[in-house]
């Protein structure tokens, strides 16, 4: 079974310059969430599907971050423009829809350096 | 709010020792606690959980984990260390109160160093 897939896997951009990251969840798991891991630092959620639906984007700053699952599969968040703090890994993960309890499926992240 | 603690930036332990690594929690009511461990340019791979029942919980590659209400801990242990276990180790709860809520509040990150 493959996993959750993101790309690119790291990104160098300048100040002010828009950049887009893609994931691709386990197939059938209809929750998806993308957490930003700044250095030496522990995952923090950004934003969290339900299908199509973001359920839960209150710590996602909107003033420069999007994010979409229109099909209810893949996503894609964007951050536009990019500032030099943005710099961290941005990592997707999945989960099923049974259960809920919590066991989250992470792909290998996408690292992004702001010069 | 919930939250997590781990208090050690880093673990050094010899190989074939046993090995500990700290977690104190914080959240309302009865947690659901995780560890995930990292390795590097990886993703986080989940290791064990608890939700409720044995206060000892078994997970992958031979770590257990100990669930200490009155301590309000979490402790990931393993008997005997191997170097491959050498790797960044996170703590996670997820507050249950929260209906619906499947979002995991990660500590700061223990990275362990198994020593050959």
């Amino acid at each position: 079974e493959a996993g959750v897939v993101q790309s690119p896997r790291y990104k160098i951009i300048e100040k002010k310059q828009p950049v887009a990251f893609w994931c691709n969840p386990i197939s059938g798991h209809n929750t998806l969430y993308w957490y930003r891991q700044n250095l030496g630092q522990g995952p923090e959620l950004l934003i969290r599907y339900e299908n199509e639906e973001a359920v839960d984007d209150s710590q996602l700053p909107k003033d420069r971050f999007s994010a979409e699952r229109l099909k209810g599969v893949d996503s894609t968040l964007k951050i536009q423009p990019a500032e030099l703090g943005d710099s961290a890994v941005y990592l997707c993960a999945s989960s099923p829809p049974v259960l809920n309890t919590g066991e989250l499926f992470f792909g290998e992240g996408s690292r992004l350096t702001v010069l | 709010a919930q939250s997590v603690a781990q208090p050690e930036d880093q673990v050094n332990v010899a190989e074939g020792n046993p090995l500990t690594v700290k977690c104190t929690y914080s959240v309302s009511g009865n947690p659901y606690l995780f560890w995930y461990v990292q390795y590097p340019n990886r993703g986080l791979q989940f290791l064990l959980k608890y939700i409720t029942g044995d206060n000892l919980v078994k997970g992958s590659y031979g770590f257990e984990a100990e669930f200490n209400k009155s301590q309000t801990s979490f402790h990931l242990k393993k008997p005997s260390a191997l170097v491959s276990d050498s790797a960044l180790y996170f703590c996670a709860v997820r507050d249950p109160s929260r209906a619906g809520a499947n979002n995991l509040f990660f500590g700061t990150g223990t990275r362990l160093t198994v020593i050959p």
